[in-house]
């Protein structure tokens, strides 16, 4: 158990529908990371925020939001879905925001569009 | 632009004998280069960790190999088990106030008996 902690871990939604994804960076983590695994673009990252400020944009859809809350939990806003957004969502967390800091990962929420 | 390229994608191994994955990579900033296992249903965990300032770094049965002048780092794991049967994935991050894992395509580790 990695101490990240994602909800949901399954879901399947509609095209054009909006979901929500949240994650609970581990104990004193204050650096978060959302990354998208596919079966044909790999693990690609998404998004950073640290101590409640985004810090490195990756490959990010426009449709795509996120933000760091206070108690550093972290949501990943998935809108207007389409067929190719269906994918294994990570977060995954690290205690500051620099290379050589492990970073742990969540177990992931599986979201399936149809 | 793939910037950390990773091989074989699948691999099978006898247990006992030794995997040997591989990793080049692109971007000269990266000072940070750690391998992930991965099983079926779970998320991503470090195994271990290697920066440029050695060639080699051993933890247990697992063993990275790095030459910086042919950007390549390469993952050892010897007497290889049927437990270790899982998604290896070469990852490499540049110093800097932001982090961001650059991941290779992924290796499918197969150990039989």
């Amino acid at each position: 158990d990695s101490g990240v902690t994602q909800t949901p871990k399954h879901l399947i939604t509609a095209t054009g529908q909006r979901v929500t994804l949240r994650c609970s960076p581990r104990s004193g983590d204050l650096s978060v990371y959302w990354y998208q695994q596919s079966l044909d673009q790999g693990l690609q990252f998404l998004i950073q925020y640290y101590n409640g400020e985004e810090r490195a944009k990756g490959n990010i859809l426009e449709r795509f939001s996120a933000q760091q809350f206070p108690d550093l939990h972290s949501e990943l806003n998935l809108s207007s879905l389409e067929l190719g957004d269906s994918a294994l969502y990570f977060c995954a967390s690290s205690a500051f925001g620099h290379s050589g800091n492990t970073i742990y990962f969540g177990e992931g929420s599986w979201l399936t569009v149809v | 632009q793939q910037q950390v390229k990773q091989s074989p994608q699948s691999l099978i191994v006898q247990k006992g004998g030794i995997s040997i994955i591989n990793c080049a990579y692109e971007n000269t900033a990266f000072d940070y280069f750690p391998w992930y296992q991965q099983f079926p249903g779970k998320g991503p965990a470090l195994l271990i960790a290697i920066r440029p300032d050695v060639s080699e770094k051993k933890e247990g049965r697992f063993t990275i190999s790095f030459n910086k002048s042919a950007k390549q780092f390469s993952l050892h794991i010897m007497d290889s088990q049927p437990g270790d049967s899982a998604t290896y994935f070469c990852a490499a991050a540049t110093t800097g106030t932001a982090s961001k894992l650059t991941f290779g395509t992924g290796t499918r580790l197969q150990v039989t008996l």
